[in-house]
């Protein structure tokens, strides 16, 4: 079945790039995203990029897709402290479904 | 800013017991969803809903859950008989397209069966 993989942890500092890595198995996948999630809150999309890309950039946030490989990656530039929350992978696998397949999220703790 | 809106943020009850959650989503969003974290572990998709029906549902959603949108605007999760593994943090979202729009989330109402 469809699954989405992630790290757990990732610690940097401040003003550092972080990089948070997933990996997903539903290659019909036509739209991945990423979500962060700050303590005590819910869900907030930060970003998403069509299958048929390589790479979408949006201001300090990088996304880069390798559907060979399945791999999907959100680069953070100059990281700050109130980019600490864990951040989810997401696929909404195709055929008609609405459910939205989440990984397992990457709490990223930013060290000052 | 149009948000989506649970309550209770948090409720405390008894195994075996009835629970509802609420959720009030976003005016013009067309599809409805349930979302389960279980502490430590995935987010985890519970139920779909659109044009006042089920649309999609995981093997957790089992005869205990039931989904309701009983006046238009609000849409309800309600457990029959909570055990212990159901504790976890409960997501309302809701979205205006079925696979090309983003989730809007809400703040969860978390839910502890003692």
């Amino acid at each position: 079945g469809e699954d989405v993989e992630q790290s757990l942890f990732l610690s940097v500092r401040e003003g550092d790039s972080s990089v948070i890595n997933c990996t997903y198995t539903d290659s019909s996948s036509t739209y991945l995203y990423w979500y962060k999630q700050e303590p005590g809150a819910g869900l907030q999309l930060l970003t998403y990029i069509f299958s048929n890309m390589d790479m979408k950039q949006d201001q300090r946030l990088t996304v880069l897709l390798n559907k060979k490989d399945k791999h999907l990656s959100l680069r953070i530039a100059d990281t700050q402290t109130g980019d600490s929350a864990i951040y989810f992978c997401a696929e909404i696998p195709t055929s008609g479904t609405y459910k939205y397949i989440f990984g397992t999220g990457t709490r990223l703790k930013v060290l000052a | 800013e149009p948000e989506v809106t649970q309550t209770p943020s948090h409720q405390v009850t008894q195994m075996g017991q009835e629970v509802i959650l609420r959720c009030v989503p976003i005016s013009n969003h067309l599809y409805f969803y349930w979302y389960r974290q279980i502490l430590g572990q995935k987010v985890e998709f519970l139920v779909s809903f659109y044009n006042n029906e089920i649309s999609e549902k995981s093997e957790i959603f089992d005869d205990q859950f039931s989904v309701e949108r009983p006046d238009g605007s609000n849409f309800t999760l309600k457990i029959r008989s909570t055990k212990l593994e159901d504790s976890a943090m409960y997501f309302c979202a809701s979205s205006r397209d079925s696979n090309t729009g983003e989730l809007f989330f809400g703040e969860g109402s978390r839910l502890t069966v003692l």
